[in-house]
């Protein structure tokens, strides 16, 4: 099983959609969680962190459930700049290994007009 | 302020040739991480390097060195290319501050075709 797993999609949506990606975790010892942004043929670049009372960022809102180690993010309003790859991200903290993360695979989202 | 830079963008190698990915950070971070992406993986990481002076494997080591040769720079290399290592390489820094939030920068990652 992977550590990070997320519906691969694509998710195809029109502009001004709300669309929501679902990513879970197996390690009960994961401590951050995060979520990057992948535009195609570039680098990851942090998107938002999660925390546990959950988060908005604009449009985005980010939601942690550590009971059943699962994450999400919600976009409002989607726009056509909003297609990319979204990754969810874990940290596990341990000893001198922190800042270790684990990516999922990325969850394809295309906006279309 | 460059951020993370990677050099080259992109090569092809044939197998059994070996070659040195190179990475700089202008950032002042102590962590730089390499990883590689492949379509349905996910990024993995390969090597890490928490500190200047001090580097530890990842998840997926075999095939590579590295070299943290200064607090700037952290070298990733391929002793002898396989087909395997067909890939996209991301190198990423971060203060390392201890901090569960600490944030990874990514550079413009190169790609690596070994045939």
């Amino acid at each position: 099983r992977k550590e990070v797993e997320q519906d691969p999609g694509p998710f195809n949506v029109p502009e001004g959609a709300t669309v929501a990606f679902n990513c879970t975790y197996s390690n009960s010892a994961s401590q951050s969680f995060f979520w990057y942004r992948q535009d195609c043929r570039k680098e990851p670049k942090l998107l938002m962190s999660v925390y546990s009372s959950g988060n908005e960022d604009g449009r985005f809102t980010a939601q942690l459930n550590r009971a059943s180690q699962y994450i999400s993010l919600l976009i409002r309003d989607s726009k056509l700049s909003d297609s990319a790859t979204y990754l969810c991200v874990v940290n596990i903290m341990s000893g001198t290994s922190y800042g270790k993360l684990t990516f999922g695979q990325g969850t394809i989202l295309t906006v279309h007009p | 302020n460059a951020g993370v830079t990677q050099t080259p963008k992109f090569q092809v190698l044939k197998t059994g040739q070996s070659m040195t990915l190179q990475c700089a950070q202008d950032m002042n971070h102590n962590s730089m991480y390499w990883y590689r992406q492949d379509p349905g993986m996910g990024l993995r990481l390969i090597y890490y390097s928490a500190s200047e002076g001090t580097t530890d494997k990842g998840e997926v080591p075999n095939g590579y060195n590295v070299s943290r040769l200064n607090k700037r720079e952290f070298s990733l290399r391929l002793e002898s290319a396989a087909p395997s290592q067909t890939s996209v390489y991301f190198c990423a820094s971060s203060e390392a501050r201890g901090s569960s939030t600490d944030t990874q920068y990514f550079g413009p990652g190169t790609r690596l075709t070994v045939l």
